[in-house]
């Protein structure tokens, strides 16, 4: 059963527009991440929160930017979006950093 | 940096057919999870395995964490076994690596 809810499922935008996607977990975790799949499949992180703080940013283009209200929420505001921002953009929540990480069904963006 | 492989890359069985899919870590790890995707599907969690053997059904996962691997058994796979299965080491650093997946199609 999901308790990681991610908002929107889908999105389709143009160049140069902003997105922002939204993520709420009902786990009771401190700790919130967001991953980037691309279409090979492979899945990199890109941010860690831990209590609303920041603890992991992975060369991440600036554009990019996280923000969290509280530890059961972390969304992603994409300021500009350009077509290698296609992508599955999956959040996923965890206790203390680990051990077990629960994901959300992901949010699948399409710039055109 | 911290590298996970997985092996095979892509296999594809018969129904009822055994796969041994296998990953390997790179660096010293806290603990691994197993996770299951189907095409465009969510990302399950398939075994939270620190260390030992887990067994849930068909499926068996075995790690050895001194080693720095892991492995999934999958008995009598099935055609709904199909999907991609990633493996992913949780480094003590607030964030998991991922390999690259095992892609798995079972054929009637």
């Amino acid at each position: 059963e999901t308790a990681v809810f991610q908002t929107p499922n889908y999105h389709v935008t143009q160049v140069g527009n902003e997105v922002s996607f939204n993520c709420k977990q009902t786990l009771g975790h401190d700790t919130m991440y967001w991953y980037k799949q691309d279409s090979k499949k492979l899945l990199k992180i890109m941010f860690s929160y831990n209590n609303k703080q920041l603890i992991v940013n992975e060369t991440v283009p600036r554009r990019f930017s996280p923000q969290s209200s509280d530890k059961a929420h972390l969304n992603l505001r994409i300021k500009s979006v350009e077509p290698e921002d296609s992508a599955v953009y999956l959040c996923a929540s965890s206790l203390m950093g680990g051990p077990e990480v629960f994901f959300g069904k992901g949010t699948r963006l399409t710039v055109v | 940096g911290q590298q996970v492989q997985q092996s095979p890359t892509s296999l594809v069985l018969q129904e009822g057919e055994n796969a041994e899919l296998q990953c390997n870590f790179s660096t010293s790890l806290n603990s691994m999870q197993w996770f299951y995707q189907r095409p465009g599907g969510s990302l399950i969690s398939v075994f939270y395995n620190p260390s030992g053997t887990k067994q849930s059904g068909r499926l068996t996962s075995t790690t050895v964490i001194k080693e720095r691997r892991s492995s999934l058994h999958i008995s009598s796979s099935q055609i709904t076994d199909s999907g991609t299965y990633l493996c992913a080491m949780d480094a003590g650093n607030y964030k998991y690596v991922f390999g690259a997946g095992t892609r798995l199609k079972v054929i009637a």
